[in-house]
């Protein structure tokens, strides 16, 4: 079975902290993707990443950033934490073209304070 | 501006009712459709999916219906089940230069009670 492991279940920061959420998958998958989940609002794509050392932008990756160095790590990085980016952060990977069910963490839910 | 419009946010339903969730997109450059499906502290995981070019798909208790010329399809759960008491997520997925890019829904919260 694939596994996409979050490196932490809980975090709690404070405002201004930089902050990297860290996300490996074990199926030598192409494609990674970070997700926060907010009540209201489902699941909103910030970053995705197709190729190591490659990314492109989702649909709000104002205030943040992310690095693939290696094709199973995908990490997220918060520059400046604030308060709106309280939330539950959702990393998911896939296989290349084609391959398109998504394989999910159990999410990190971030609390700044 | 949200590409993929889900509904309703929640639903309750008795325990061997239908539940039904729906959702509608405006890119005709879509062509897949999944279904996820949440339980309180896990992640997503797929449910069911469908391709643009069929207009149905079952498996087991789940359907998906699919209307291309109206760009809307929905998630059928026949004989609801306290266990099928979950979040719900449709999604769409385009693919471009190389890349897939995967849009959701906002999710609905199903509430099956016995």
């Amino acid at each position: 079975d694939v596994k996409v492991t979050q490196s932490s279940r809980y975090l709690v920061k404070r405002t201004g902290e930089k902050v990297f959420l860290e996300c490996v998958q074990d199926m030598d998958h192409e494609n990674m993707f970070w997700y926060r989940q907010d009540p209201g609002l489902g699941l909103r794509l910030i970053y995705f990443s197709y190729d190591v050392k490659m990314k492109e932008k989702g649909d709000i990756p104002e205030g943040y950033s992310v690095s693939r160095e290696k094709k199973e790590r995908f990490s997220l990085i918060l520059e400046s934490a604030s308060t709106n980016q309280t939330s539950m952060y959702l990393c998911a990977s896939s296989l290349g073209q084609g391959g398109e069910k998504l394989f999910f963490g159990s999410g990190t839910q971030l609390s700044v304070l | 501006q949200q590409q993929v419009k889900q509904s309703p946010q929640s639903l309750i339903v008795q325990k061997g009712g239908i539940s039904i969730i729906n959702c509608a997109y405006e890119n005709t450059a879509f062509d897949y459709f999944p279904w996820y499906q949440q339980f309180p502290g896990k992640g997503p995981a797929l449910l069911i999916a469908i391709r643009p070019d069929v207009s149905e798909k079952k498996e087991g208790r789940f359907t998906i219906s699919f209307n291309k010329s109206a760009k809307q399809f929905s998630l059928h759960i026949m004989d609801s089940q306290p266990g099928d008491s979950a979040t719900y997520f449709c999604a769409a997925i385009y693919y471009s230069g190389g890349y897939q890019k995967v849009t959701f829904g906002i999710g609905t919260k199903l509430q099956v009670i016995p």
